[in-house]
Formats: C-alpha cells, sequence, structure tokens
C-alpha cells in the first residue's frame, strides 16, 4: 500500500530533550515537506526537501532540523524542544506529475 | 503571500442535504488546489486536486470546482451523510519548487442524523 508513515505517532517529552520524528514513503517521492498544525493558525510547512541531500527551509524552520540522505525517509530533529514546539506535526510527500501532496498520519508533539 | 480563508468555520446540516463548502484565496497564481478531510485526531486524506487548467474535478459524492480569477474554490457534496462529518481544509499551491501548501483554518462539518 502507498503510504506516508510517522513514528511516533504521540510523544511526550521534556524541554531540551533532543528528539527525532521519523517520515518514511514507499512511492519514490523526489519532494518531501513537513509542516506544523496549530489551532487557530493551520498548517505551516517547517522544511522541505526537493531530492536527496536537498533541503531548504519553509515558513517556520526556527528549533528544527532534518535531513535527507535516503530518498524515502526524512526525519525531523529537534535538538532541544521548547513548549513552543508543543504541536501535531505532519510529513508528505509529492507525487511530481500531479503536484499532489500525500500525508502521514501526523505526530502530536507535547514539550513540558 | 498567499493566504486561503475558510467560512464558516463550522457548519452543521441535516443528513441527506446538499451542501457546499467555500475557499478562497489571494494569489490566483496557482499552480493547483487540494481539498483535504481531517477527523479528529487524524491525518489528512486527500479528497479533491485541482489544476489550475482545470475547471472542476468529481469524485463519487464530491464535487470541487475553481475559479482563478475571482480566487475561490467550492467543495460540493451530495446527499451527505453522518460519516461525512470531519474538519475540511483546502490548500493552494502557489510556488511550485518548495512544494508548499497555503492551508486554510478549515471548515469543522457536522451531519446531524
Amino acid at each position: 500500500e502507498a503510504q506516508v508513515t510517522q513514528n511516533p505517532r504521540y510523544l511526550i517529552t521534556v524541554t531540551g530533550k533532543k528528539l527525532t520524528v521519523t517520515c518514511s514513503q514507499n512511492m519514490n517521492h523526489e519532494y518531501m515537506s513537513w509542516y506544523r498544525q496549530d489551532p487557530g493558525l493551520g498548517l505551516r510547512q517547517i522544511y522541505y526537501s526537493m531530492n536527496v541531500e536537498v533541503t531548504d527551509k519553509g515558513d517556520v524552520p526556527e528549533g528544527y532540523k532534518v535531513s535527507r540522505k535516503e530518498k524515502r525517509n526524512f526525519p525531523l530533529i529537534l535538538e532541544s524542544p521548547s513548549p513552543n514546539q508543543t504541536s501535531l506535526y505532519f510529513c508528505a510527500s509529492t507525487y511530481l506529475r500531479t503536484n499532489e501532496q500525500f500525508f502521514g498520519p501526523g505526530t502530536r508533539l507535547t514539550v513540558l | 503571500k498567499q493566504e486561503v480563508t475558510q467560512i464558516p468555520a463550522a457548519l452543521s446540516v441535516p443528513e441527506g442535504e446538499n451542501l457546499v463548502l467555500n475557499c478562497s484565496f489571494t494569489d490566483s497564481a496557482i499552480y493547483n488546489l487540494q481539498w483535504f478531510r481531517q477527523d479528529p485526531g487524524k491525518g489528512l486524506t486527500s479528497l479533491l486536486l485541482i489544476q489550475s487548467s482545470q475547471r472542476e474535478q468529481t469524485s463519487g459524492r464530491l464535487n470541487a470546482s475553481l475559479d482563478k480569477s475571482s480566487g475561490r474554490s467550492t467543495l460540493y457534496i451530495a446527499a451527505s451523510q453522518p460519516g461525512d462529518s470531519a474538519t475540511y481544509l483546502c490548500a493552494a499551491l502557489s510556488n511550485f519548487g518548495n512544494e508548499k501548501l497555503t492551508f486554510g483554518t478549515g471548515t469543522r462539518l457536522t451531519i446531524i442524523p
């Protein structure tokens, strides 16, 4: 089944403790993105990647890092999480032919 | 800067009725517009994608239209069912290259049995 997977789905952590949210897609898509969803603000892009080893900032990149060493994986790294990073995070990959985006199930992160 | 608006924020209708959800965007230079469904605590499910060269797309009981000149898109749901209850999001792709979708904040739809 074609899909985008994320892990973990739920995470509660404390300020300053480094964490990684993994994202993987099995559709051989070049483009991948990370978004965060907050009440009243909608979804906002954090980082995107056009291909392996090519990443760039979205609208709200502060406090986040990403890497793209393989085509299928695009992990989101929070080196020193803070409470304002409490949010619902979505990974997405793009089918280049139509530019349709497919989203993962989301990761709900709480930083205490 | 693209801005996407969805009004109303919430809508309740009796089962069986046809309904229209609205989406407006400020920059008409979009590449495509995508409608999603989001169930509570769940991810986003893509419903329909309309390319900028298209006027509408249909899938089952859903029909989405696009009017770039007026900066509007609508999602029409025919013969609504309780299972249609969810939040519906529209998103515009207006800058090919960064694959950034600009999302509206959604319309929370409740179908009353």
